[in-house]
């Protein structure tokens, strides 16, 4: 099976702009999570969808959003970015049967000028 | 919610050697301990696990050990090369709470040949 992929890989954007990253989970995942990776800061739970639904969200500002589609796929848009927007953005799928294990993607480096 | 702290932040040890990293996490109902390892430029990659029912698991080179009185998680890996080389995170979640997870800031391995 493919793994998780991502899109675009690498983005330059400029502070105010907003942004959308596409994740495409493995085939037959329904869970896709999101997560923040900065520099010391580890990894943050952004938000995670099964079926269409957003089941958790972690404590990121209302500028972070997200939604996933019948098949799966899910995009996270970031609006009015800023400087600290900086970051790799990563998303992770997990089968049902197993909920508990995540598959990464490579994720989406975003820098913010 | 969940508090997740990882040590040392990066660690030095000689090829063969054993190296050892820490995890503390606050919230008494997470029950699941996955350890992830992200080598330079890739995506992070789940390595061991640990569930709060059981105190030490083992996998060739790795273990983890789970002190859940005292709420510390600890990832061992023994006879050390140059490819462990890498950032180690740990993490912890509530088995019933979907896949909401709480990650350590990372600890950076070098293994020196």
């Amino acid at each position: 099976k493919a793994g998780v992929t991502q899109t675009p890989r690498y983005l330059i954007k400029t502070r105010g702009q907003q942004v959308t990253l596409s994740c495409s989970p493995i085939s037959g995942h329904r869970s896709v999570s999101w997560y923040q990776q900065t520099p010391g800061q580890g990894l943050q739970f952004l938000f995670e969808y099964f079926s269409e639904t957003q089941r958790n969200k972690g404590n990121f500002p209302g500028r972070f959003s997200g939604r996933q589609f019948s098949n799966s796929r899910s995009e996270m848009n970031v609006s009015t970015l800023e400087l600290g927007d900086s970051a790799l953005y990563l998303c992770a799928s997990s089968p049902s049967q197993d909920p508990k294990t995540q598959y990464f993607g490579p994720g989406t480096r975003l820098l913010v000028l | 919610g969940e508090n997740v702290e990882q040590h040392p932040s990066t660690l030095s040890v000689q090829e063969g050697d054993s190296a050892v990293i820490k995890c503390t996490y606050s919230d008494s109902a997470s029950n699941y301990f996955p350890w992830y390892k992200q080598e330079l430029g890739k995506r992070p990659q789940l390595i061991i696990d640990i569930r709060s029912n059981v105190g030490e698991k083992k996998d060739q080179r790795i273990a983890v050990t789970l002190n859940k009185t005292a709420k510390h998680f600890s990832l061992h890996i023994t006879e050390t090369q140059p490819e462990d080389s890498a950032v180690y995170f740990c993490a912890a979640k509530v088995v019933i709470d979907f896949n909401k997870f709480y990650f350590g800031s990372g600890t950076k391995l070098n293994v020196k040949p």
